[in-house]
């Protein structure tokens, strides 16, 4: 299996433009998490997916986030419109049930709002 | 929700050291996992331990569930070893939290 995969591995935006982030997880995972990591917050989770359906989204940060899984090997969050603050590694991860096994992280999105 | 607590923060070692990093969570867990964030940013996952002791190559780990902690063991360090050292748990909800993670230099 090649992992989860994350696209693009980077990405530099003006202000106020849309950013979309995209995920591939593991063939057969249930589960699909993306997660934000800055140096003043460390990894926060923002939201996750279990089946499809989304789960929990109480770390996405404002209105201005959201996250969707049209089906079971891809996902992308959506920033709208972006703010510089937003600037972080976004991070993909998939695992089995309850992350039995253990989790797999994809690469990241390095993301810088100008 | 469950917290994780990570010791030391920081941690500078001789090249030949050895070293243990601590990870204390708050309630029961299902899963543990290590990871090493490398100068790269990239997440690598070193060891899955919910119980018991694993070992891979200079690297070894210990998670006493019910005490609530975890132990990483790094022996003979290497400069390539430098980099963030992560704790994460996850519980019923599947949900996986991570610690605020121990920096290591490890100079030549």
């Amino acid at each position: 299996d090649a992992g989860v995969i994350q696209s693009p591995r980077h990405e530099v935006t003006e202000m106020g433009q849309e950013v979309t982030l995209r995920c591939k997880p593991i063939s057969g995972h249930d589960y699909l998490f993306w997660y934000r990591q800055t140096m003043m917050r460390g990894l926060e989770l923002l939201i996750y997916f279990n089946n499809n359906v989304p789960i929990d989204d109480s770390g996405m940060p404002e209105d201005r986030f959201s996250a969707k899984m049209p089906n079971a090997s891809f996902s992308t969050l959506k920033i709208q419109p972006s703010e510089p603050r937003d600037s972080a590694v976004y991070f993909c991860a998939s695992s089995l049930f309850r992350g039995a096994g253990g989790y797999t992280f994809g690469s990241g999105t390095r993301l810088t709002v100008v | 929700g469950i917290q994780v607590e990570q010791s030391p923060p920081d941690l500078i070692l001789q090249e030949g050291a050895n070293s243990t990093l601590r990870c204390n969570f708050s309630d029961s867990v299902n899963n543990l996992q290590w990871f090493h964030q490398n100068p790269w940013g990239q997440l690598i996952n070193l060891f899955y331990i919910p119980s018991g002791t694993k070992q891979n190559g200079r690297l070894s780990a210990t998670t006493v569930a019910t005490e609530r902690y975890s132990l990483l063991y790094i022996s003979s360090s290497q400069t390539t070893d430098s980099g963030v050292y992560f704790c994460a748990v996850s519980g019923n909800t599947g949900k996986l939290i991570f610690g605020q993670g121990t920096t290591l230099q490890v100079k030549p």
